[in-house]
């Protein structure tokens, strides 16, 4: 049963550029979670999403950043006209349909460079 | 709003001893999920031990267990026989059921061979 799956990586861009991150939860999960871990610093949730619903987006900036989970695909975190502000690891998690376990598994995160 | 408050920004620790990372948290909830989490260099985090509120008995995994003083708000770790691969940032977090993770600022532990 593989884990939680980001990709890429790593991730450069200039400012200006779009970035797109994804995340494909773990098999039987339905719920996603996205976290920014800047520099030196502890992880951040920005947005709670269900298929095809945004359930929580209160840690989501207000301008250039969205978020998805189609119902078939990965979940998608985008940013738009990226800023070097924006330079941070960012963090997917899954958890199952079943919240009486309430774990989170997150995967490797996703490493976003902006020149 | 809950916070989450690491007060040890990095902390040492002897091959084969004991450590205790502290956390307290600030919530006016009274039923919650507590946790710790592991981030090695490799950056994956990785969960080390959960605490459900409600649940008086201290949650124990191996060699790491929590001491949770529920009316104090606090929530430490213990990790015992401490190994070189335990070396990491170590993340308290706060959740309600079902919700997003709160963390903490986290705590560097060094495992001295």
């Amino acid at each position: 049963n593989a884990g939680v799956m980001q990709n890429p990586r790593h991730l450069v861009r200039r400012r200006g550029q779009e970035a797109r991150l994804r995340c494909s939860p773990m098999k039987g999960h339905s719920h996603v979670y996205w976290y920014r871990q800047l520099p030196e610093e502890g992880l951040k949730f920005m947005v709670y999403l269900q298929k095809e619903n945004i359930i929580d987006e209160s840690g989501m900036p207000k301008e250039r950043f969205s978020a998805e989970f189609p119902k078939e695909g990965p979940s998608i975190l985008r940013i738009q006209q990226v800023v070097r502000g924006d330079s941070a690891a960012y963090f997917c998690a899954s958890s199952t349909d079943s919240l009486a376990k309430n774990i989170q598994y997150f995967g490797a995160g996703t490493r976003l460079s902006v020149l | 709003a809950q916070t989450v408050t690491q007060s040890q920004p990095e902390m040492s620790v002897q091959e084969a001893e004991t450590v205790t990372l502290s956390c307290t948290y600030d919530t006016s909830e009274s039923d919650y999920y507590l946790f710790w989490y592991k981030q090695p260099p490799s950056r994956q985090m990785i969960l080390v031990i959960r605490q459900e509120a409600y649940k008086q008995q201290n949650a124990t995994e191996n060699r790491f267990s929590v001491n949770f003083q529920k009316a104090a708000k606090s929530f430490s770790l213990k990790i015992s026989d401490s190994q070189l691969g335990d070396a990491a940032m170590y993340f308290c977090a706060y959740s309600l059921y079902g919700n997003k993770l709160v963390f903490g600022a986290g705590t560097i532990l060094r495992v001295k061979s």
